[in-house]
Formats: C-alpha cells, structure tokens, sequence
C-alpha cells in the first residue's frame, strides 16, 4: 500500500523567508504531483514531476523529485502573504495506468508580514 | 468550456437518508474519480472510473455507490447516510498528466 507523508504539517513563516516542504513517499513511483488549496476552494494544480531529477520553478516556489529517495521537496523563496494556503503533495504509483492519486495530509502553510 | 461541475455545493443530509453528488465534466476525459476530504487527513480516493461502464473502489468505498454509463458523468450515491459521511466531496477527471477538480461538496449528516 502507497503511503505518502508530509512535513511539516503546520507551517507559520514571515514573509522574505526561504522554507521547504518535503514529500516522503512508500513506493516506486512514476509521478508526483503538487496542488495548492486556498480556503474552502478546489485543487489547483501547480507542479507535475515525471522523472528522478526532476525539477521545476514557477515564481517563488520549486519543486524536485529524486525517486531514488523517494522523495521531493517544494522550496519556498522569499514567501509573500500570497503564498499562504494548504500545500498537498499527491504520488501515482508505478506501474499502473489508472490514475489512482495517493495523498499527503497537506502543510498548512502561514505567512506573516 | 465548463470543466468539471458538481452540484450540489452544499448538502445537509439526515442520518438514514439518501442521495446522489452529481460530477459532470464537458473535456471527454475517460478517467474520473471521487475524493473526500477530511480535516488532517488529505484526500482519500472512493471510487474511480476508466471509462463508461468500468468502475472501481479506492481507498474508502464503503457506504458509497458509483455509476459511469456516459463519458460526461460520474454521479456518487450514498446509500444510508451516516455522521461518519460528513465531509467536503471532491469529483476529478483526468487525461494524462493533467486533472482537474469540481469545487467540490460540502456535505453535513446530522
């Protein structure tokens, strides 16, 4: 069974800071995924990982995966008030074509002026 | 272009009653699934589908039913609704990479 942990689950930084979310993960696996959820909201999608060494940036947020770890992190530069909402990661495991998403609990993510 | 629509937004149920979450999504994407999300706990897979006709349970599909019999639909019945139901229902479809999520349900069984 595919299990996938994050941490921290909580959060609070100050704005400028640099942190990292890191994503554990049981198995081997083909994909890893990030959403961010704001409050009472949906999934919004922020980052797809598809290979070991993967690694993507979009504004202040970037992610990697070293599948030999199994493992990625989402690093934080420079947080902005913005940025604070709920981070999940979400791992696909190999070998299957169903699509079945296995999730963290999430990290609560906080950013004080 | 729609994307994925989930109705109701808000549901109060009685302990013992029945009802349906309807998920429709308008992209033609065989893949869809329904989550549930609870406090600390991420979300946590109910059921799936691959394509109309074929269903399948994920994590925690008991007290739900699911049927695909069109491409566009994915509606989610719970049979005897139970305190233990409470919680924010979200319906996704997928193709490759990419998905996508209803806003979601917010379901309260009293």
């Amino acid at each position: 069974e595919l299990k996938v942990e994050q941490n921290p689950l909580f959060l609070s930084m100050q704005e400028g800071k640099n942190y990292t979310i890191y994503c554990n993960y049981s198995t081997t696996s083909d994909r890893l995924y990030w959403y961010r959820q704001d409050p009472g909201k949906s999934l919004e999608s922020l980052f797809v990982l598809l290979s070991n060494g993967a690694v993507k940036q979009e504004g202040r947020l970037m992610a990697s995966l070293d599948t030999k770890a199994r493992l990625s992190t989402l690093h934080i530069t420079a947080a902005v008030h913005d940025l604070s909402a709920t981070y999940f990661c979400a791992v696909e495991a190999s070998g299957g074509s169903n699509y079945k998403l296995t999730f963290g609990k999430g990290t609560l993510l906080t950013v004080n002026p | 272009n729609a994307g994925v629509t989930q109705t109701p937004k808000f549901q109060v149920l009685k302990t013992g009653q029945s009802m349906t979450l309807q998920c429709a999504q308008d992209m033609n994407h065989e893949y869809m699934s329904w989550y549930r999300q609870d406090p600390g706990m991420g979300l946590r897979l109910i059921h799936y589908s691959v394509g109309a006709g074929i269903t399948d349970q994920g994590e925690v599909p008991n007290g739900y039913n699911v049927s695909r019999s069109t491409t566009e639909d994915f509606p989610l019945r719970l049979l005897s609704a139970a305190p233990s139901q409470t919680s924010v229902y979200f319906c996704a479809s997928r193709i490759n990479t990419e998905a996508f999520f209803g806003q979601g349900t917010r379901l309260t069984v009293v």
